[in-house]
């Protein structure tokens, strides 16, 4: 079965960095996957596409600060020189046969 | 620049129906696949269905199939979602999303 599991919290200093991960479950760790940022009260925002190799395409207009990596099975988000505004959830989605799966999301707090 | 917005939600209930509608604009949306997901208040995205950019291949989340009915009108640049049967269960936000998101319309099942 395919999911994906991120850890619930996560948490980094003002312009610091931090790395979330994504992990996809057991025989499915040729997967690309999503990052999409919800920021409090807001829609949704695709950041990237992450393919297995690391390569990533990201979303018009996304920062630089924002950017993948992939080592097996997990996938990571990397945000750098941590600002106000990306305190966040992040989800990461993958897809199956016609359809998304998403992980639970990761809270991001930025102290 | 890339828009995506939803309308019709509103307060209905339970055994009730509702039409949501998306409009996009900014790209050439009938070359795209499209989704609909949604969130239940305080908890994560769950992907709800998917429309291939013709509209011959569709797919439906367990949790709405037979209930739910998604379409599209690619001459008017528009994306559906016919909710019958609704549910308590069924109270969340909706968002159309391919790559990227609208910023959702509330549906709330409540007698």
């Amino acid at each position: 079965q395919l999911v994906l599991t991120q850890s619930p919290s996560a948490s980094a200093s003002l312009g610091a960095s931090v790395k979330l991960t994504c992990t996809l479950s057991s025989g499915h760790s040729s997967y690309a996957i999503a990052w999409h940022q919800q920021q409090p009260e807001k829609g949704p925002r695709y950041l990237m596409k992450l393919n297995s190799d690391g390569s990533h395409s990201k979303g018009d207009g996304i920062p630089d600060r924002f950017s993948g990596s992939s080592s097996g099975a997990e996938r990571y988000l990397t945000i750098s020189s941590l600002q106000s505004e990306d305190e966040a959830d992040y989800y990461c989605q993958t897809w199956g046969t016609g359809l998304w799966v998403f992980g639970g999301g990761t809270k991001l707090t930025v102290l | 620049e890339v828009q995506l917005v939803e309308s019709g939600g509103g307060l209905v209930q339970p055994g009730g129906s509702l039409r949501l509608s998306c409009a996009a604009s900014g790209f050439t949306f009938s070359s795209y696949e499209m989704n609909w997901v949604r969130q239940a208040p305080g908890k994560g995205l769950e992907w709800v269905s998917y429309i291939s950019s013709s509209g011959s291949t569709i797919y439906y989340a367990d949790s709405v199939k037979g209930r739910f009915t998604i379409s599209r009108d690619n001459a008017k640049n528009s994306l559906y979602l016919q909710m019958n049967s609704l549910r308590a269960e069924d109270t969340a936000v909706y968002y159309c999303a391919s790559s990227s998101w609208g910023q959702g319309t509330l549906v709330t099942v409540s007698s």
